[in-house]
């Protein structure tokens, strides 16, 4: 059963710090990861898909690693500010659309 | 780009009765839909998958018999919560794939979800 896990858990920072998000995945046999963004109460904002033959995808100031084999990716959040403040989540999908979803980060920066 | 719909937002009952939760994809044809369910302060659990006409698949350890989908065109999906219990009370979230069923490279989109509070 595919497990996914996102560390830290929860993460304070002040605003301009360069951050990595972390996400680990048990099973390699994935088709693709993606990463959302979720405000408070909100649904899920797509951030970046990395499909499964891909190394990384950059979109703005984030970048997300993709390391398949290890079970490992990243994401990498430039120059935060405020407004990055939310819960990120990972995802991957093990076919037929089926996303697994891990723990996720929720994220602070403060001005 | 791609909008899923979800309605009501937020909807309060009374024990024992039953919800009815759409989900809309506005501007293209979804093959496939999903249902999540998130509780407080934790990731989203796929219900069911649901296959515009035909029955839908559940997750194991989720109650068919209680959530109850039904995808009868390519832009609408429906969950109802038959005989909903405090235990239900939850966020539910859809998402719409655009792509044949086994695409499994397309992506979803995901409506803003439905709170639902039972007491």
């Amino acid at each position: 059963k595919q497990e996914v896990t996102q560390i830290p858990a929860a993460l304070s920072v002040p605003e301009g710090e360069n951050l990595v998000l972390n996400c680990s995945f048990t099973d390699s046999a994935i088709y693709n990861l993606q990463w959302f963004r979720q405000d408070p109460g909100k649904g899920l904002t797509s951030l970046l898909l990395i499909q499964s033959s891909q190394r990384e995808q950059t979109s703005g100031r984030l970048n997300a690693s993709l390391d398949k084999s290890s079970g490992r990716s990243t994401l990498y959040i430039a120059a935060s500010q405020p407004g990055d403040s939310a819960t990120y989540l990972c995802a991957v999908n093990t076919g037929f659309q089926k996303l697994v979803f891990g723990t996720g980060t929720r994220l602070l920066v403060s001005p | 780009g791609a909008v899923v719909s979800q309605h009501p937002s937020r909807v309060i009952c009374k024990s024992g009765t039953s919800v009815k939760i759409e989900c809309r994809s506005l501007d293209f044809q979804a093959t496939t839909m999903f249902w999540y369910r998130q509780f407080p302060k934790q990731s989203l659990m796929l219900m069911a998958t649901s296959n515009e006409g035909s029955k839908a698949t559940y997750e194991q350890g989720v109650e068919k018999d209680k959530f109850l989908i039904n995808h009868a065109s390519l832009t609408l999906s429906t969950l109802t919560v038959t005989s909903a219990h405090p235990e239900d009370s939850s966020f539910y979230i859809c998402s719409a794939g655009q792509g044949a069923y086994g695409g499994s490279t397309d992506t979803q989109y995901f409506g803003p979800g439905t709170r639902l509070t039972v007491l």
